[in-house]
Protein backbone atom coordinates (compact mmCIF):
# COMPACT_ATOMS: atom_id res chain seq x y z
CA UNK A 1 0.00 0.00 0.00
CA UNK A 2 1.41 2.87 -1.10
CA UNK A 3 -0.34 5.88 0.02
CA UNK A 4 -4.16 7.26 -0.64
CA UNK A 5 -4.97 7.01 -4.06
CA UNK A 6 -7.36 9.01 -6.15
CA UNK A 7 -9.14 8.34 -9.34
CA UNK A 8 -9.40 9.94 -12.06
CA UNK A 9 -6.47 12.73 -11.73
CA UNK A 10 -8.04 14.77 -14.24
CA UNK A 11 -11.90 15.37 -15.32
CA UNK A 12 -13.26 18.05 -17.72
CA UNK A 13 -17.00 18.06 -17.85
CA UNK A 14 -19.77 20.18 -19.34
CA UNK A 15 -21.93 22.02 -16.87
CA UNK A 16 -25.17 20.10 -16.25
CA UNK A 17 -23.07 16.50 -16.39
CA UNK A 18 -22.64 14.29 -13.73
CA UNK A 19 -19.55 13.33 -12.28
CA UNK A 20 -18.25 10.45 -9.78
CA UNK A 21 -15.00 10.06 -8.35
CA UNK A 22 -12.88 7.76 -6.64
CA UNK A 23 -10.92 7.33 -3.27
CA UNK A 24 -8.51 4.28 -1.93
CA UNK A 25 -7.29 5.08 1.29
CA UNK A 26 -4.78 3.29 3.14
CA UNK A 27 -5.77 0.02 4.27
CA UNK A 28 -5.40 0.08 7.41
CA UNK A 29 -7.12 3.49 8.21
CA UNK A 30 -10.44 3.58 9.00
CA UNK A 31 -11.18 7.14 8.69
CA UNK A 32 -11.51 8.97 5.73
CA UNK A 33 -12.16 12.35 4.53
CA UNK A 34 -13.32 14.48 1.31
CA UNK A 35 -11.39 17.81 1.06
CA UNK A 36 -12.11 20.53 -1.88
CA UNK A 37 -8.97 23.08 -2.45
CA UNK A 38 -10.02 26.11 -5.05
CA UNK A 39 -6.60 28.07 -6.26
CA UNK A 40 -4.34 29.91 -4.09
CA UNK A 41 -6.44 28.44 -0.98
CA UNK A 42 -5.86 25.63 1.54
CA UNK A 43 -8.39 22.54 1.38
CA UNK A 44 -11.96 22.95 2.61
CA UNK A 45 -13.47 20.17 4.12
CA UNK A 46 -16.16 18.89 2.90
CA UNK A 47 -17.02 14.94 4.59
CA UNK A 48 -15.93 12.07 7.09
CA UNK A 49 -16.37 8.70 7.25
CA UNK A 50 -15.67 6.46 10.22
CA UNK A 51 -15.74 2.95 8.29
CA UNK A 52 -18.69 2.79 6.63
CA UNK A 53 -20.86 4.87 8.61
CA UNK A 54 -20.64 9.02 7.51
CA UNK A 55 -20.35 10.83 10.24
CA UNK A 56 -20.22 14.96 9.53
CA UNK A 57 -21.36 16.76 6.24
CA UNK A 58 -20.64 20.14 5.69
CA UNK A 59 -22.44 23.15 4.51
CA UNK A 60 -20.05 23.08 1.88
CA UNK A 61 -21.83 19.57 0.54
CA UNK A 62 -24.99 20.91 -1.31
CA UNK A 63 -27.59 18.36 -2.43
CA UNK A 64 -26.18 17.74 -5.83
CA UNK A 65 -23.10 16.22 -3.82
CA UNK A 66 -23.34 12.84 -2.69
CA UNK A 67 -20.41 10.91 -1.10
CA UNK A 68 -20.19 7.00 -0.34
CA UNK A 69 -18.44 4.35 1.00
CA UNK A 70 -20.26 1.23 1.15
CA UNK A 71 -17.82 -1.18 2.53
CA UNK A 72 -15.51 0.75 4.93
CA UNK A 73 -12.94 0.51 1.77
CA UNK A 74 -13.08 2.43 -1.12
CA UNK A 75 -15.13 5.84 -1.21
CA UNK A 76 -17.01 8.07 -4.22
CA UNK A 77 -17.95 11.81 -4.40
CA UNK A 78 -20.69 12.19 -6.98
CA UNK A 79 -21.55 15.63 -7.90
CA UNK A 80 -24.90 15.87 -10.01
CA UNK A 81 -25.95 18.68 -12.13
CA UNK A 82 -22.48 19.88 -12.24
CA UNK A 83 -21.95 24.02 -12.21
CA UNK A 84 -18.82 25.67 -12.67
CA UNK A 85 -18.61 27.04 -9.35
CA UNK A 86 -17.97 22.82 -8.82
CA UNK A 87 -14.10 23.12 -10.28
CA UNK A 88 -11.56 22.27 -8.07
CA UNK A 89 -9.29 19.79 -6.99
CA UNK A 90 -11.04 17.30 -4.84
CA UNK A 91 -8.76 15.75 -2.28
CA UNK A 92 -9.14 12.63 -0.03
CA UNK A 93 -7.76 11.66 2.89
CA UNK A 94 -7.18 9.02 5.24
CA UNK A 95 -6.44 8.61 9.09
CA UNK A 96 -6.30 5.82 11.33
CA UNK A 97 -7.90 6.21 15.06
CA UNK A 98 -7.05 8.51 17.77
CA UNK A 99 -4.85 7.93 20.03
CA UNK A 100 -1.49 7.80 18.07
CA UNK A 101 0.83 10.10 18.38
CA UNK A 102 0.62 10.69 14.52
CA UNK A 103 -3.04 10.00 13.47
CA UNK A 104 -1.07 9.70 9.94
CA UNK A 105 -3.89 12.29 8.25
CA UNK A 106 -2.52 11.46 4.68
CA UNK A 107 -3.58 12.91 1.36
CA UNK A 108 -3.90 11.56 -2.42
CA UNK A 109 -2.94 13.62 -4.92
CA UNK A 110 -6.81 14.84 -6.20
CA UNK A 111 -9.23 14.81 -8.77
CA UNK A 112 -8.84 17.81 -10.71
CA UNK A 113 -12.80 18.81 -11.95
CA UNK A 114 -12.96 21.29 -14.71
CA UNK A 115 -16.59 22.26 -15.78
CA UNK A 116 -16.88 23.78 -18.80
CA UNK B 1 -15.10 30.95 14.14
CA UNK B 2 -12.62 29.14 13.47
CA UNK B 3 -9.33 29.96 11.25
CA UNK B 4 -5.91 29.12 10.39
CA UNK B 5 -4.31 32.23 9.00
CA UNK B 6 -0.48 32.85 7.93
CA UNK B 7 1.07 35.77 8.19
CA UNK B 8 3.05 36.22 4.50
CA UNK B 9 1.58 34.59 1.93
CA UNK B 10 4.90 34.99 -0.06
CA UNK B 11 8.62 33.95 1.66
CA UNK B 12 11.77 33.70 -0.59
CA UNK B 13 15.14 32.39 1.13
CA UNK B 14 18.49 31.54 -0.05
CA UNK B 15 19.49 27.95 -0.76
CA UNK B 16 21.34 26.75 2.28
CA UNK B 17 19.33 29.32 5.01
CA UNK B 18 17.03 28.58 7.67
CA UNK B 19 13.62 29.18 6.45
CA UNK B 20 10.76 30.42 9.25
CA UNK B 21 6.90 29.85 8.30
CA UNK B 22 4.57 31.27 10.47
CA UNK B 23 1.31 30.65 11.11
CA UNK B 24 -1.55 31.93 13.89
CA UNK B 25 -4.74 30.05 14.62
CA UNK B 26 -7.56 31.74 16.92
CA UNK B 27 -9.48 28.18 17.97
CA UNK B 28 -8.15 27.77 22.02
CA UNK B 29 -9.67 24.31 21.59
CA UNK B 30 -7.69 23.01 18.66
CA UNK B 31 -5.74 20.12 20.15
CA UNK B 32 -3.69 18.78 16.95
CA UNK B 33 -1.66 20.56 14.53
CA UNK B 34 0.02 19.74 11.17
CA UNK B 35 2.32 20.94 8.61
CA UNK B 36 1.94 19.84 5.09
CA UNK B 37 3.79 20.84 1.75
CA UNK B 38 2.01 20.92 -1.45
CA UNK B 39 3.58 21.29 -5.09
CA UNK B 40 2.01 22.07 -8.12
CA UNK B 41 -0.74 20.14 -9.22
CA UNK B 42 -0.27 17.38 -6.06
CA UNK B 43 -2.17 16.58 -3.00
CA UNK B 44 -0.87 18.04 0.20
CA UNK B 45 2.14 16.76 1.44
CA UNK B 46 2.44 15.32 5.30
CA UNK B 47 5.59 17.22 6.75
CA UNK B 48 5.43 16.79 10.97
CA UNK B 49 2.55 17.36 13.35
CA UNK B 50 2.70 17.89 17.14
CA UNK B 51 -0.07 17.89 19.62
CA UNK B 52 -1.45 20.50 21.93
CA UNK B 53 0.17 18.98 24.99
CA UNK B 54 3.98 19.66 23.20
CA UNK B 55 5.62 22.88 22.77
CA UNK B 56 8.28 21.69 20.15
CA UNK B 57 8.76 18.91 17.88
CA UNK B 58 11.98 17.82 15.51
CA UNK B 59 12.10 15.75 12.85
CA UNK B 60 14.41 15.32 9.87
CA UNK B 61 15.53 19.05 8.42
CA UNK B 62 12.27 20.60 10.08
CA UNK B 63 11.27 21.78 13.40
CA UNK B 64 7.64 22.83 14.91
CA UNK B 65 6.99 25.67 17.60
CA UNK B 66 4.01 25.61 19.14
CA UNK B 67 3.15 28.51 21.69
CA UNK B 68 -0.69 28.32 22.88
CA UNK B 69 -0.31 31.51 24.79
CA UNK B 70 -0.22 33.85 21.74
CA UNK B 71 -2.02 30.92 19.59
CA UNK B 72 1.38 30.45 16.85
CA UNK B 73 2.51 27.79 15.15
CA UNK B 74 5.89 27.91 13.42
CA UNK B 75 7.45 25.62 10.68
CA UNK B 76 11.62 25.73 10.73
CA UNK B 77 13.34 24.28 7.80
CA UNK B 78 17.03 23.66 8.29
CA UNK B 79 19.50 24.63 5.68
CA UNK B 80 16.59 25.08 2.99
CA UNK B 81 16.86 22.99 -0.12
CA UNK B 82 15.67 23.79 -4.16
CA UNK B 83 13.22 20.46 -3.40
CA UNK B 84 11.77 22.43 -0.45
CA UNK B 85 9.92 25.44 -3.07
CA UNK B 86 5.87 24.79 -2.56
CA UNK B 87 2.96 26.06 -0.48
CA UNK B 88 3.10 25.17 2.89
CA UNK B 89 0.17 25.08 4.91
CA UNK B 90 -0.58 24.63 8.46
CA UNK B 91 -3.62 22.71 9.40
CA UNK B 92 -5.63 22.12 12.91
CA UNK B 93 -7.99 20.33 14.60
CA UNK B 94 -10.48 21.31 17.20
CA UNK B 95 -10.89 18.74 20.09
CA UNK B 96 -13.36 16.15 19.13
CA UNK B 97 -13.69 17.24 15.45
CA UNK B 98 -11.95 15.30 12.59
CA UNK B 99 -11.94 17.88 10.27
CA UNK B 100 -8.90 20.13 9.42
CA UNK B 101 -9.29 23.62 9.39
CA UNK B 102 -6.55 24.84 6.94
CA UNK B 103 -4.61 28.46 6.66
CA UNK B 104 -3.98 30.09 2.99
CA UNK B 105 -0.85 29.00 2.23
CA UNK B 106 2.59 30.20 2.31
CA UNK B 107 4.50 30.19 -0.65
CA UNK B 108 8.15 28.83 -0.27
CA UNK B 109 10.56 29.74 -3.03
CA UNK B 110 14.30 29.27 -2.80
CA UNK B 111 16.98 31.97 -4.37
CA UNK B 112 20.30 29.90 -5.94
Amino acid sequence: DTGVSQNPRHKITKRGQNVTFRCDPISEHNRLYWYRQTLGQGPEFLTYFQNEAQLEKSRLLSDRFSAERPKGSFSTLEIQRTEQGDSAMYLCASSSSPGLINYGYTFGSGTRLTVV
Amino acid sequence: GESVGLHLPTLSVQEGDNSIINCAYSNSASDYFIWYKQESGKGPQFIIDIRSNMDKRQGQRVTVLLNKTVKHLSLQIAATQPGDSAVYFCAEKIQGAQKLVFGQGTRLTINP
